[in-house]
C-alpha cells in the first residue's frame, strides 16, 4: 500500500471548514483513498473514500486530485466534536487487506 | 453498520499476569484485526485473524506473547501474556466491512500493567 503523508497537526475555528490534505504521490492505480479519524479515547471511525472522483456523503466531501498523487478531506462546517486525529490511507481492497495507520493529522477545532 | 462489543474497556494488571480480550461482532466476517495503540502513537496491527486457521502475526509480534482464538466467524479473543509495564496500551479489534464501508473498530482495551 502507498505511503501517505499529512501535517501533523492542524486548527480550525467552529463553524469554518476543516480542510485535511494528504499526500499519497505513489499511490497505485487499484488503491482507494480512505479517511478514518480517531477521537480520544475512542475506536477509529469510517470517514469516507474514493478512487478518483470527488465523493461527499453527511460526514464529509473528499477531494482527489485528477493525477491521484493527493487528496483533501472536507468537514465543511467543524463544530467541536470533530477534534480528533485524521488518518488518510492508501488501500488497496481488492486483496486480503489490512489498514496500516500513518501519525495522522490532529485536528484541533477551537471557539 | 456492524456492531462489535469488545471487552473489558479496561484493565489494570500485575506484571507477569495475562489479560484476555474479547472481541464479539453482531455479523459473520472472514478476518479480524487486532491493533495496539501505545500512549501516544498511532494504532498499530498486531494480527490477523481468520476463522479455522492460524493467526497471521505481523513483524515484532508472536503467537507466544499474543496468542489468538477465533472459533466461528463472530468472535475472537487476544491474550497479552506475562505482561509487563511496557504492554500499557490500547488494544483494539476491527473487521472488514468491504470496500463500500471501511473497517469498524471496537471501543478498545485500555490496559494499564502495574
Amino acid at each position: 500500500d502507498a505511503k501517505t503523508t499529512q501535517p501533523p497537526s492542524m486548527d480550525c475555528a467552529e463553524g469554518r471548514a476543516a480542510n485535511l490534505p494528504c499526500n499519497h504521490s505513489t499511490i497505485s492505480g487499484n488503491e482507494y483513498v480512505y479517511w478514518y479519524r480517531q477521537i480520544h479515547s475512542q475506536g477509529p471511525q469510517y470517514i469516507i473514500h474514493g478512487l478518483k472522483n470527488n465523493e461527499t456523503n453527511e460526514m464529509a466531501s473528499l477531494i482527489i486530485t485528477e493525477d491521484r498523487k493527493s487528496s483533501t478531506l472536507i468537514l465543511p462546517h467543524a463544530t467541536l466534536r470533530d477534534t480528533a486525529v485524521y488518518y488518510c490511507i492508501a488501500i488497496n481492497t481488492g486483496t486480503a487487506s489490512k489498514l496500516t495507520f500513518g501519525t495522522g493529522t490532529r485536528l484541533q477545532v477551537t471557539l | 453498520s456492524a456492531v462489535i462489543s469488545q471487552k473489558p474497556s479496561r484493565d489494570i494488571c500485575q506484571r507477569g499476569t495475562s489479560l484476555t480480550i474479547q472481541c464479539q461482532v453482531d455479523s459473520q466476517v472472514t478476518m479480524m484485526f487486532w491493533y495496539r495503540q501505545q500512549p501516544g502513537q498511532s494504532l498499530t496491527l498486531i494480527a490477523t485473524a481468520n476463522q479455522g486457521s492460524e493467526a497471521t502475526y505481523e513483524s515484532g509480534f508472536v503467537i507466544d506473547k499474543f496468542p489468538i482464538s477465533r472459533p466461528n466467524l463472530t468472535f475472537s479473543t487476544l491474550t497479552v501474556s506475562n505482561m509487563s509495564p511496557e504492554d500499557s496500551s490500547i488494544y483494539l479489534c476491527s473487521v472488514d466491512r468491504g470496500a463500500n464501508y471501511g473497517y469498524t473498530f471496537g471501543s478498545g482495551t485500555r490496559l494499564t500493567v502495574v
